[in-house]
């Protein structure tokens, strides 16, 4: 069974702190990674999806980085708003470029003012 | 409106009885999938559908029927409801290649007495 790993599961930090958590997945067959944010009551919606080994990618104040050599990806939140509270989910793709999301169980963060 | 509806939004049923969830995406995607949420699990995969006509089961498919006569369309059925299928469904699209992001329905909340 494949395994996605996130953590921490949960974190509490200040309004205006810099964040990040980490998503670990194999790092054999590697085809993409996607990363989701799940407000609560709500549906996911996609963040990033990253394909190549290396990859940055960024949407405002939040950035994402893939290492698939050693199998992880890191999210990066700066200047944490209350707006931001919300549980990261990270998927890896499994079965080839046309197969399916494996999801990891997510990191819950919460943003105090 | 262009996007992906689940119906109903808000079930509950007494154990035994069949239960079909409607699934419907506007935007012609190949992929269509159904998860369930549960406390511990994060979200599983039911079923799934490459394109019209094409099923196949994910992790956790015992107990559930999925069609596909129309691309747009993807209902679920609860044969014979169990309570331990009480859950949040969420049915998501996406396009044909793993690059392209997945985009959820709204979920429905079942609760099987």
């Amino acid at each position: 069974i494949l395994n996605v790993e996130q953590s921490p599961q949960s974190l509490h930090v200040q309004e205006g702190d810099s964040t990040n958590f980490t998503c670990s997945f194999p790092s054999s067959n590697f085809y993409a990674l996607h990363w989701y944010r799940w407000e609560t009551a709500k549906s996911p919606e996609a963040l990033f999806v990253m394909t190549l080994n290396g990859d940055e990618k960024k949407k405002g104040r939040i950035s994402a980085t893939l290492n698939t050599k050693e199998g992880y990806s890191y999210l990066y939140i700066k200047g944490s708003q209350p707006e931001d509270s919300a549980t990261y989910l990270c998927a890896f793709l499994y079965g080839g470029s046309q197969g399916n999301l494996i999801f990891g169980k997510g990191t819950k963060l919460s943003v105090k003012p | 409106d262009a996007g992906i509806t689940q119906s109903p939004r808000y079930k509950i049923t007494e154990t035994g009885r069949q239960v079909t969830l409607m699934c419907h995406q506007t935007w012609s995607h190949s992929y269509m999938f159904w998860y369930r949420q549960d406390l511990g699990h994060g979200l599983r995969l039911i079923y799934y559908s490459a394109a019209a006509d094409i099923t196949d089961k994910g992790e956790v498919p015992d107990g559930y029927v999925v069609s596909r006569s129309k691309t747009e369309n993807f209902p679920l059925t609860l044969e014979s409801a169990t309570r331990s299928q009480t859950s949040v469904y969420f049915c998501a699209s996406r396009g044909g290649n793993t690059i392209y992001e997945q985009y959820f329905g709204p979920g429905t909340r079942l609760t099987v007495t």
